[in-house]
This record gives C-alpha cells, sequence and structure tokens, in this order.
C-alpha cells in the first residue's frame, strides 16, 4: 500500500531553519516527480518545490535561495530544508506525487496529510 | 507565472442541484488542468485531471470541461458529502499555480 507521511513541523521563531521529512512507502521516490505544496492557515494552496526523477530541482520565487528539496533514496524519504524563515511561510506544507499513467507526471493525484509549520516570535 | 481565476468564490446550493465553477488561465495551458477538492482538515483530492479526464475512483457526478483559457468544472447533483473547497490548478509550467478557490455549501 502506498503511503506518503510528513513531519517535522513545529514553532520556529523568525530567521530560524527547520527540515521537514516526507517517508514515502510503497513505492521508490527517486523514480518519481516529488513535490511540496503549502497551505496558509484560512487561505489557498500553493506551490513549493519540485524535484524530479532525474534530480532536477524547482522552486517557487518566495522560497528560492531559502528552501533546498532534496530526497535521500536509502530512506525513501524527500525532504524540505527551510532557512530564514518568515511569518509568512506559516503554512501547512505536503507532499505530492504522481501514480498517473501516461500522463504528465508534473500533476499529483498522491498527497500526505501533511504538516503545520508556524513561525512566530 | 500563469494566473488561474476562479469563480465564484463561494456558492450555496440545495442537495440535487447542479453546481458549476470556472476558471481562467491568462495563457493557453494545453489542457493541463487539475480540479481538486478539499475537505476540512483535509489534504487536497484530485478529482480531475487533463481538464476532463476523471480520476480513478471518482464518482460520474463531477466533471470538468474547456480548453484553452477557459474550463469548467461540474457536480451534476450535489450531494451533502460534497462540503467542500475546489481549486483549480494549472500543471502546464512552472510554477505550478492554483485558483483562490470555491467555497461549496450546502442549502
Amino acid at each position: 500500500e502506498v503511503h506518503l507521511v510528513e513531519s517535522g513541523g513545529g514553532l520556529i521563531q523568525p530567521g530560524g531553519s527547520l527540515r521537514l521529512s516526507c517517508v514515502a512507502s510503497g513505492f521508490n521516490i527517486s523514480d518519481k516527480y516529488m513535490n511540496w505544496v503549502r497551505q496558509p492557515p484560512g487561505k489557498g494552496l500553493e506551490w513549493v518545490s519540485f524535484i524530479y526523477a532525474g534530480g532536477t530541482t524547482y522552486y517557487a520565487e518566495s522560497v528560492k535561495g531559502r528552501f533546498t528539496i532534496s530526497r535521500d533514496k536509502s530512506k525513501n524519504t524527500l525532504y524540505l530544508q527551510m532557512n530564514r524563515l518568515r511569518a509568512e511561510d506559516t503554512a501547512v506544507y505536503y507532499c505530492a506525487t504522481s501514480f498517473h499513467l501516461n500522463h504528465s507526471p508534473l500533476s499529483s493525484n498522491f498527497w500526505g496529510q501533511g504538516t503545520l509549520v508556524a513561525v512566530s516570535s | 507565472d500563469i494566473q488561474m481565476t476562479q469563480s465564484p468564490s463561494s456558492l450555496s446550493a440545495s442537495v440535487g442541484d447542479r453546481v458549476t465553477i470556472t476558471c481562467q488561465a491568462n495563457q493557453d495551458i494545453n489542457d493541463y488542468l487539475n480540479w481538486f477538492q478539499q475537505k476540512p482538515g483535509k489534504a487536497p483530492k484530485l478529482l480531475i485531471y487533463g481538464a476532463s479526464i476523471l480520476e480513478t475512483g471518482v464518482p460520474s457526478r463531477f466533471s470538468g470541461s474547456g480548453s484553452g483559457t477557459d474550463f469548467t468544472f461540474t457536480i451534476s447533483s450535489l450531494q451533502p458529502e460534497d462540503l467542500a473547497t475546489y481549486y483549480c490548478q494549472q500543471y502546464d509550467n512552472l510554477p505550478l499555480t492554483f485558483g483562490g478557490g470555491t467555497k461549496v455549501e450546502i442549502k
């Protein structure tokens, strides 16, 4: 059975760092396009970052230079290293991927349950 | 960046009603459009991809149509369990972008 389980969220002061994890089971993350999407409390969805199966990474402008997406094949885990955190980074962070056949891997049809990051002094 | 304009932002309808939500992109997105359903406290759930392809296991009362820049999402007969916020998303180009969401309430 396929699962994505995020962890690592919590309360952090502005300027601080946090690393989110997304543990995958039932498939190999290195074979997939994996991404992070976030949702501030009571607001809409915002795409954050992608790591392609080949390892190429992409970021939203709002996090570029502060956030780093990576993966550990041995642990089958996706990460989001978040540095220089700001109040506006407060959100639930979801990891997601695609299990579509013969369709764009940028369309995510499998999501984790999310982890909450709160940036506040 | 591609901007997605979704309307209405909220609606209230009765059980059995037909509900329609629209989403407009500011450039052609080659039908690379998703529709998600998000219930309170839950992760988004993909309902429609490729503008009109029903995701496996999704009830047939949900449908999508449109092409190019203008897209429509329809619930043919609203059910109580359809209480949720619905989002469109384009995945033609990075950065992926979402519409602002439509909150669907039951009268």
